[in-house]
């Protein structure tokens, strides 16, 4: 089955910093991958996916890229703010029967 | 546009109970994915309902069932309960069976003692 390795499990940096947070999977034939947002207490919340016919995606402060023939996908924001600080969880799944494989998780505390 | 909305928000079972949770899906939404999240894990796949239909398991004895309603609704079962089994139980609804975006409610925390 699917695996995916998210990196890194910690992650703090400064407001208005950079932050990447990297996923490989293994099945080359999983093609879509999602980002999830979880704050304390509550579910996770879709913020940002790529299909694998795409290489990159935006959305204001956050970007996907994918790497289909390394199989590694990673999450890209841009001058992080305190509201940032949360778990992000990465995710892959094959098409037809969906059965989604999450990565571990990453804390990331944004500092004021 | 209501959310995913999960009850109980908490429960505390024995060892050996059983024990029901339930999920209504946003509205609009025909598909019901339920997940298990153990402290500091990601979420793990248990099962989806697609129009009633059970759509795809993960790696879950068959201890842990599930209903889907005509309504969409679902409730996921657990029987002779286990101390793993505490954990953050998750639903998630989207618009149709994979590939679309789901959307997770708040999760139901379950303890067993």
């Amino acid at each position: 089955g699917e695996n995916v390795e998210q990196h890194p499990s910690t992650l703090s940096v400064q407001e208005g910093d950079s932050a990447v947070i990297k996923c490989t999977y293994s099945d080359s034939a999983s093609n879509y991958f999602p980002w999830y947002k979880q704050e304390l207490g509550k579910g996770p919340q879709l913020i940002i996916d790529i299909r694998s016919n795409v290489g990159e995606k935006k959305d204001q402060r956050i970007a996907v890229t994918l790497n289909k023939t390394a199989k590694h996908f990673s999450l890209h924001i841009t001058e992080t703010q305190p509201e940032d600080s949360a778990v992000y969880f990465c995710a892959a799944s094959l098409g037809g029967s969906y059965i989604p494989t999450f990565g571990r998780g990453t804390s990331l505390i944004v500092h004021p | 546009e209501t959310g995913v909305t999960q009850s109980p928000t908490h429960l505390i079972k024995t060892r050996g109970q059983q024990v029901t949770l339930r999920c209504s899906s946003q509205s609009g939404h025909n598909t019901v994915s339920w997940y298990q999240q153990a402290l500091g894990q990601g979420p793990q796949f248990i099962f989806q309902y697609y129009r009633e239909e059970e759509n795809g398991r993960g790696n879950f004895p068959p201890r842990f069932s599930g209903l889907q309603f005509p309504n969409y609704s679902s409730e996921l079962n657990v029987n002779a309960l286990e101390l793993d089994d505490s954990a953050l139980y998750l639903c998630a609804s989207s618009l149709d069976a994979y590939p679309y975006e789901q959307y997770f409610g708040p999760g139901t925390r379950l303890t067993v003692t």
